[in-house]
């Protein structure tokens, strides 16, 4: 089965930095996606990784550890557009298996 | 535009009855995908087909029904025996070299 966990809700200022962690178990592993998804839209990509490290991209970053079962994403310099829940999603096989997802909200 | 078109937007249906929303991309990918959100949920796979003619069931395909006659389009049908219908329908594809999802714009369904 998949287990793939994240919390469900983060606050933090504009301007800040929030880092929202997700741990998973999962049967198999190809990698793993960040999506950004705002109220009733689709997805948007945000990262992949599939090795362990450090993947930086703008504002946005993602970390692997595959042998800890453990990624985060670190949004920098929050801006209020940057809320909206975040999912966490696990590939194997051609399949994405996600987590709940985390709202984050951001304010003033 | 290349992309993933899912319509309509908002559908409600009356309980009993069938319903199929749509799905179409025009991106050239092999793979198509659905899935169901529900408010505090992950979003989870209902069916999916890698190849034209050819489909598998997700994790909650009981009371769902798909066909792939055509690499373009992947078509979901909510059969009645599907007992909580209502919730919001995601359609995404991907190239079989690449494992990430471009998702289409989402059917909010509501059944009363």
């Amino acid at each position: 089965g998949q287990n793939i966990d994240q919390p469900t809700e983060m606050t933090a200022t504009e301007g800040a930095i929030v880092q929202i962690n997700c741990t998973y178990q999962t049967s198999g592993f190809n990698g793993l996606f960040w999506y950004q998804q705002h109220a009733g839209e689709a997805p948007t990509f945000l990262s992949y990784n599939v090795l362990d490290g450090l993947e930086e991209k703008g504002r946005f970053s993602s970390f692997l550890s595959r042998s800890k079962g453990y990624s985060y994403l670190l949004l920098k310099e929050l801006q209020m557009k940057d809320s909206a829940s975040y999912l966490c999603a696990v590939s194997n096989d051609y399949k994405l298996s996600f987590g709940a997802g985390t709202t984050v909200t951001v304010r003033a | 535009d290349g992309g993933i078109t899912q319509s309509p937007k908002y559908l409600f249906r009356k309980e009993g009855q069938n319903v199929t929303l749509s799905c179409e991309q025009n991106l050239n990918h092999d793979a198509m995908y659905w899935y169901r959100q529900d408010p505090g949920q992950g979003l989870r796979l209902i069916y999916y087909s890698q190849i034209v003619n050819d489909f598998q069931k997700g994790d909650i395909a009981e009371g769902y029904s798909v066909s792939r006659e055509k690499k373009e389009s992947f078509p979901l049908t909510v059969t009645s025996a599907q007992k909580n219908p209502t919730a919001f329908y995601l359609c995404a594809s991907s190239g079989l070299a690449s494992n990430e999802q471009y998702f289409g714009p989402g059917t909010r369904l509501t059944v009363t």
